[in-house]
Order: C-alpha cells, then structure tokens, then sequence
C-alpha cells in the first residue's frame, strides 16, 4: 500500500529541546517537501529536496533543520531556536519537483510544547 | 505576485445546494491545484488543472482554470455531509515544484 508516512501523529516538546519529526515514502518520488500550518491558515514551506543529498529552504526555515540522505526519508528537526513551534506539521512528496507534478500530504504531525 | 487569494472564507450550507469557491493571482501562472483537507488529516488532492480555460471533472467536482490564468473555480454540486472540510487552491512554482496556497474555504454541511 503506497503512501506517506508521518510519525508520531502528536509530538510534545520541552523548552529548548530539539526535536525530529519522520516522514518516509514509498511512492519513489523525487521530490519531498515540509510545509507548517497554523490554525485557520493554508499551508507553509519550510524546506524542500529535489533530490537525494540536496535540500533548499523554504520561506520559513528559521529554527529548523532537515537531511535527505535516502531517496524515501526526509527527516525535520525542530530545534530549540524556533521560539512558536506549536503547529501542524505536514510532509509531501511529488514525481519531481521542476514536472509540474502534484504534491501528495501524509496525515501529519502535531507539535506542542508542554 | 505570490499570495492567492480565495473565497469565501467559509461557508455554511444545506445537504444538497450546489457550492462554489473561487482563488485569483495578480500573476499568471501555469498550474491551479485543488486540494480538500479534513480536521487532523494532510490535504488530498481533488483536481489538478494545466491550461488555460481547461475545465475537468472529478465526480460532483468541477473545476477551471481561468481564460486568463489569473484565477480559478471549484463547484461542488449537490453538496452531502461528507463534503465537510477546508478546502484549498494552490499554485505550483514550475522550476522548483513549490506550492502556494491560498487561505482555504471552511465548508460546512447542514444535513
């Protein structure tokens, strides 16, 4: 069964922890993207990798971090420096990012600092 | 250039009314994507539009992209409870395959 998963479905963080949020796909898509939503708002892009070992950020990458060292995972890190990281965090994947390909969502993850 | 914008904002209706939305551009771009995201879930995609005036079909969906590639419709026909959620254009940046996405559309659904 392809598709995209997001893990864990909730996430709670402490003051000035860093922590890392999973998505792995099983589509073989080229292209994997993160994007962050905020209630009553569209989504956000925080990074995205065209390909293996490569990543680019998005317009919102302050206080995170990402690696793309296999094709089917691409990991986000939220790190301490990110001062509001309560949200919904969702991960995509496409055939390739420069084919006009669209963009499929995992279920995502949500953030919340105790 | 980047912002879309869409609306309503939200909508409130009966079982069984038809519903339309709408998303425009100050630029012209080459690609309108409509996806529907329910409470807790990641957005589906529902229709995909490329060209100019193409208008496609996905059951009770209907979609077009605007003749002059500055906007785009979505119309749902004969709405059931099931048709619940936000509802979301978007635009895709061709060289990076980025999305732009509108604010959504909060639909609604009296039975």
């Amino acid at each position: 069964d392809g598709g995209i998963t997001q893990s864990p479905k909730y996430l709670f963080r402490k003051e000035g922890q860093n922590v890392t949020l999973s998505c792995e796909q099983n589509l073989n898509h080229d292209a994997m993207y993160w994007y962050r939503q905020d209630p009553g708002q569209g989504l956000r892009l925080i990074y995205y990798s065209q390909i293996v070992n490569d990543f680019q950020k998005g317009d919102i990458a302050e206080g995170y971090s990402v690696s793309r060292e296999k094709k089917e995972s691409f990991p986000l890190t939220v790190t301490s420096a990110q001062k509001n990281p309560t949200a919904f965090y969702l991960c995509a994947s496409s055939m390739a990012g420069y084919l006009n390909q669209p963009q499929h969502f995992g279920d995502g993850t949500r953030l919340s600092i105790l | 250039g980047q912002q879309l914008n869409q609306s309503p904002q939200s909508m409130f209706i009966q079982e069984g009314e038809d519903v339309s939305m709408n998303c425009t551009s100050s630029s012209i771009f080459n690609t309108w994507l409509w996806y529907k995201q329910e409470p807790g879930e990641g957005p589906v995609l529902l229709i995909a539009l490329y060209k100019a005036g193409e208008l496609t079909s996905n059951g009770r969906l209907t979609a077009q992209f605007g003749i002059t590639r500055k906007d785009s419709f979505l119309n749902i026909s004969a709405s059931i409870p099931s048709d619940v959620g936000i509802y979301f254009c978007a635009r895709l940046q061709s060289n990076t395959g980025k999305l732009i996405f509108g604010q959504g559309t909060t639909l609604q659904v009296k039975p």
